[in-house]
Order: structure tokens, then sequence, then C-alpha cells
């Protein structure tokens, strides 16, 4: 089973706070990804990355921003939180070999109030 | 037209029932496949690989149909525990992001 780790699980914050949500792999792998999804409804990819220093932007328009300054990590930002940003967040990453198996982290659960 | 599309369902059957859910996808190049099963409030996890020749594992047999473009899952002697969202995914390389459906619902009851 693969270690991806995020925290917090859950986190409730006000309108306007700065947010980081956590995500990190032991397993050295290049491939991450972040993904958006409301309760009940389809996921949606936010953000990846192949590599250190590289970010895509995913298929569904995010005001978070994202880094990779090292393999491990890759945490995502909200410079101002809105209650519009409420929904679950998903970290995964996937081996390079190109059997693209993805495996997610238990979420972090967002809620702005 | 959506890259992946799945009915969303809710399928409620009785225990022990086989139940069948079809999965199509848009982009003829699409070269892997594969089905995840999410519980409810939890992260998706891989259920099996779709291959061209199809495949089982235990009560659950995957197909795949290149000409007509879609994926299937059989669900065979339904069990309370199969109760879960399946989705549906779809890639078109190992080096493109993973594309999900919105999932089908399944309730298998008593």
């Amino acid at each position: 089973e693969a270690d991806i780790y995020q925290t917090p699980r859950y986190l409730v914050i006000g309108t306007g706070k700065k947010i980081t949500l956590e995500c990190s792999q032991t397993m050295g792998h290049d491939k991450m990804y972040w993904y958006q999804q409301d309760p009940g409804m389809e996921l949606h990819l936010i953000h990846y990355s192949y590599g250190v220093n590289s970010t895509e932007k995913g298929d569904l328009s995010s005001e978070s921003t994202v880094s990779r300054i090292r393999t491990e990590h890759f945490p995502l930002t909200l410079e101002s939180a809105r209650p519009s940003h409420t929904s679950q967040y998903l970290c995964a990453t996937t081996r390079d070999s190109g059997a693209n198996v993805l495996t997610f982290g238990a979420g972090s659960r967002l809620t702005v109030l | 037209r959506k890259e992946v599309e799945q009915d969303p369902g809710p399928f409620n059957v009785p225990e022990g029932a086989t139940v069948a859910f079809n999965c199509t996808y848009s982009n003829s190049a699409s070269q892997s496949f594969f089905w995840y099963r999410q519980d409810c409030r939890k992260e998706p996890k891989l259920l099996m690989s779709v291959y061209s020749s199809g495949n089982e594992d235990g009560r659950f047999t995957a197909q795949l149909n290149r000409a007509s473009q879609y994926i299937s899952l059989l669900i065979r002697d339904s069990k309370l525990s199969d109760s879960a969202t399946y989705l549906c995914v779809v890639t078109l390389s190992g080096n493109t992001p993973l594309v999900f459906g919105k999932g089908t619902r399944l309730s298998v009851i008593a």
C-alpha cells in the first residue's frame, strides 16, 4: 500500500484566511495530483506535477496554487479562503512506469465560514 | 460530449444479485482503463485495471470494447459491502492525467 499523507484531515476556517493543505509521499514518485470533490459529486483535477519545479493546472479552474520544491511534498495553497472553496481536496500519486495507477491520500475536508 | 460518461444510478439491488455497469469514453486514442471504488466520504481506491482481453478478479469482471468505446464492470453475487460508488477512469497515455467519470452509485440491500 502506498504511503501518501494529507494534513489537516479537517479544517474549518473563516473567510479571508490563508490556507495550506499539505500532501506528502514517501515513495519518491515524480507524479502527484490534486483533485477537488464536493459531496456526492465527481472528482475534478485542479493541479498536477510530474516532478520537482514542474506544475500544471488541471481541468477545473481553481484559485489555489501549488508548489513542488521537493519530490516528497506537493502543498496546495489558498491565499484568501472563501465559502465557495468549501470542498474535499484529495491528493494522489502514481508510479513513473506509465501504469497510471493512482493512490489517493485520505483527503482534506475544508469548510470556509 | 463528456470524455467519460457513466449512468449515475443509484442501482439498488438485493444481496446475491448480479449487476453490471457500463461506461463510455469519447477519445478513441485512450490507452488505459480502470475501475475505482469510492466509499462514502472516503478516497477512491483502485478496484481493477481493464485489459483488452477482459479480466476477472473473484466476483468482479471487467471488459473493454474498443470498437464501441465502452468498458463494463460486472459484479456477481452482490454483497452488502459492495455498496459504493464505482468510478470509470480512462487515460490517453502514461503521461496524461487520468480522466474520471462521475461514478455509478450501487446500493446492495439485504
